[in-house]
């Protein structure tokens, strides 16, 4: 699977939209982006996934460059329970369901 | 509709023992992967099986060991424990194919003293 890159941390005002790049690169053409965040002492959870188009759901957004290297998940409205380690990964949904995680980004909303 | 299920949530072991953890999937889901969480090295993919056949491997040594049962119910075993095996181990269940999302239980926070 492709190597992503983010940011280490963001902080975002409550309210504000929260925009989250990842870079990827080296991403193949049959690579997802997904996206997963950690909130403290749980285990990750899904937010969104797309391969070229973007893609909205009721949690977020995704954006994904025309040339697929790089993407940004939107948080329309963060909340102080946004507040969480934000994962992005690039996925061949050809070969089982390991993910591969970096560092992610991790997202401080402050009120 | 549950959601993955570990037990234990908390474990506390030797140098030198084997611990094994459980992992119950969401009902209907073929696929269960394993992941370690060190605040040094972040999450790490161990393996994954599916329906009872092991069909992806992460880079750890072989005192690392999985299973999974008929009824897609997961086990795995670290033996001969050493104190860098102190983690949260976490489980993820998806329905089979890779499109889909996999959901994470809330982990086991193996402590090695």
């Amino acid at each position: 699977d492709a190597k992503t890159t983010q940011p280490t941390s963001m902080d975002c005002a409550e309210g504000r939209a929260a925009n989250l790049p990842c870079n990827h690169s080296t991403i193949s053409g049959n690579e997802y982006v997904y996206w997963y965040r950690q909130i403290h002492s749980q285990g990750p959870q899904y937010i969104i996934h797309g391969l070229k188009n973007n893609e909205t759901n009721e949690m977020a957004s995704l954006i994904i460059t025309e040339d697929r290297k790089s993407s940004t998940l939107i948080l329309p409205h963060a909340t102080l329970r946004d507040t969480a380690v934000y994962y992005c990964i690039a996925k061949n949904n050809n070969a089982g369901n390991m993910l591969t995680f970096g560092g992610g980004t991790r997202l401080m909303v402050k009120p | 509709k549950a959601g993955v299920t570990q037990t234990p949530r908390y474990l506390i072991k030797t140098r030198g023992q084997q611990v094994t953890l459980s992992c119950s999937p969401i009902s209907g889901h073929r696929s269960v992967s394993w992941y370690q969480q060190t605040p040094g090295q972040g999450l790490q993919f161990l393996f994954e099986y599916f329906s009872e056949t092991q069909r992806n491997k992460g880079n750890f040594p072989g005192r690392f060991s999985g299973r999974q049962f008929s009824n897609s119910r997961s086990e795995m075993n670290v033996s001969t424990l050493e104190l860098g095996d102190s983690a949260l181990y976490l489980c993820a269940s998806s329905p089979g194919d890779g499109w889909s999302e996999a959901f994470f239980g809330q982990g086991t926070r193996l402590t090695v003293v």
